[in-house]
């Protein structure tokens, strides 16, 4: 059974790059079909997606973040990793990384966030 | 539009059916996933695609899609059902990914 598993410090000083890092456990990152997410949510607020990757390194951003973001995949590790540069206040959130299954059925497009890590709460503050 | 809009709160009497909706043009051509999430937990899917459920979710919980908006019915809403509930589904690009605001449904 594929599990998440974030990691990462819990406390980063304003206008400091947030370093993240997803492991995948019961299945390989390379997996075709999935693509591996982030997503984070503001104390007591929605779920607000980041950013996603295909394990051959393509990229999808957050229009609202993308001049901060990147997110890189290891297949060796069998992780990928988020990084968010110049955090403030505003970047104080609960961060998920998820996998994305992703297929076409007779319809369209079928898209979910199937599997979810246990979220890692990181706080900016000085 | 890249927006998805849900109602903030919605209540059910215990064993009644509820609906909860998800409203957006780019509903129009993809499928809304739903999520379920109960304080200090992370989302759980319930519903993706035409109306699928994943492995453990009861079958209580459907999905369906009208024009631009899905619906999640939860026939015969138990206790353990009160939770938030968010839909997601992609942009009108098919690129990018959104959610709803999220509906917190009040079991009574």
């Amino acid at each position: 059974q594929v599990q998440l598993q974030e990691s990462g410090p819990g406390l980063v000083k304003p206008s400091q790059t947030l370093s993240l890092t997803c492991t995948v456990s019961g299945g390989s990152i390379s997996s075709g079909g999935y693509y591996w997410s982030w997503i984070r949510q503001h104390p007591g607020k929605g779920l607000e997606w980041i950013g996603y990757i295909y394990y051959s390194g393509s990229t999808y951003y957050n229009p609202s973040l993308k001049s901060r973001v990147t997110i890189s995949v290891d297949t060796s590790k069998n992780q990928f990793s988020l990084k968010l540069s110049s955090v403030t206040a505003a970047d104080t959130a609960v961060y998920y990384c998820a996998r994305d299954i992703n297929y076409y059925d007779s319809s369209g497009l079928v898209d979910a966030f199937d599997i979810w890590g246990q979220g890692t709460m990181v706080t900016v503050s000085s | 539009s890249s927006e998805l809009t849900q109602d903030p709160a919605v209540s059910v009497a215990l064993g009644q059916t509820v609906r909860i909706t998800c409203q957006g043009d780019s509903l129009r051509s993809y499928y809304a996933s739903w999520y379920q999430q109960k304080p200090g937990q992370a989302p759980v899917l319930v519903i993706y695609g035409k109306n699928n459920r994943p492995s453990g979710i009861p079958d209580r919980f459907s999905g369906s899609s009208s024009g631009n908006t899905a619906s999640l019915t939860i026939t015969g809403a138990q206790a353990e059902d009160e939770a938030d509930y968010y839909c997601n589904s992609r942009d009108s690009s098919g690129n990018l990914v959104v959610f709803g605001g999220g509906t917190k449904l009040t079991v009574l």
